[in-house]
């Protein structure tokens, strides 16, 4: 079983829906979880991390964490084709010294 | 957030000789440094995990004399190809962790091994 599992995708809404990226993980000694989002071309952008279960929100994107179900998922609210990227989960075990782990990433295809 | 300053963003090499790769923190003290490459379409691959003053932990198939990497500093990380060949060219990309976690990309180095 993979450390960080993502759905590859391609995830396609229109113009204006909600994306929802969802992220599994393995280790359940995992404290510290983050989004970043990957434009063709270019390297990583971290847009959100979230330590405690619930909800973290900021702008049109919300991070979810379940830490009992072993789940993250980012919510990307009024989307926009400038959101149209690879979106990559990762995941350190541990302490925020621990190795980070990502997912293989998921397409995200926003269409006018 | 935080800057990761990566350079060169680009660089064509001859097969044989080496290429040289920095990484610099610019208002943090990145206290592990992290080395990737991403081939076309597909995900990130850690090639390597440094800390600075120590030697870098290598990821299983990458090869440590072919791939040098120094963390001279806690602002600074080199990674030079060494003996470049074709099959190296790709999508080089460093990270930098702080002591809070958060981890922040330079802009990549395209390489291409001609």
């Amino acid at each position: 079983q993979k450390e960080v599992e993502q759905n590859s995708g391609p995830l396609s809404v229109p113009e204006g829906a909600i994306a929802s990226l969802n992220c599994t993980y393995s280790d359940r000694g995992s404290q510290s979880f983050f989004w970043y989002r990957q434009y063709s071309g270019k390297s990583p952008e971290l847009i959100m991390s979230i330590y405690s279960n619930g909800d973290k929100e900021d702008g049109r994107f919300t991070a979810q964490l379940n830490k009992a179900s072993q789940y993250v998922s980012l919510l990307i609210r009024d989307s926009q084709p400038s959101d149209s990227a690879t979106y990559l989960c990762a995941v350190i075990r541990g302490s925020t010294l621990g190795r980070l782990y990502f997912g293989r990433g998921t397409q995200l295809t926003v269409w006018p | 957030g935080a800057v990761v300053s990566q350079h060169p963003s680009w660089v064509i090499c001859k097969s044989g000789t080496s290429v040289k790769i920095e990484c610099r923190s610019l208002d943090f003290q990145a206290t592990t440094m992290f080395w990737y490459r991403q081939f076309p379409k597909q995900s990130l691959m850690l090639m390597a995990t440094s800390n600075e003053g120590s030697k870098a932990t290598y990821e299983q198939g990458v090869e440590k004399d072919k791939f040098l990497i120094n963390h001279a500093s806690l602002t600074l990380s080199t990674l030079t190809v060494t003996s470049a060949h074709p099959e190296d060219s790709s999508f080089y990309i460093c990270s930098a962790r702080a002591t809070d976690g958060l981890a922040f990309f330079g802009q990549g180095t395209r390489l291409t091994v001609v």
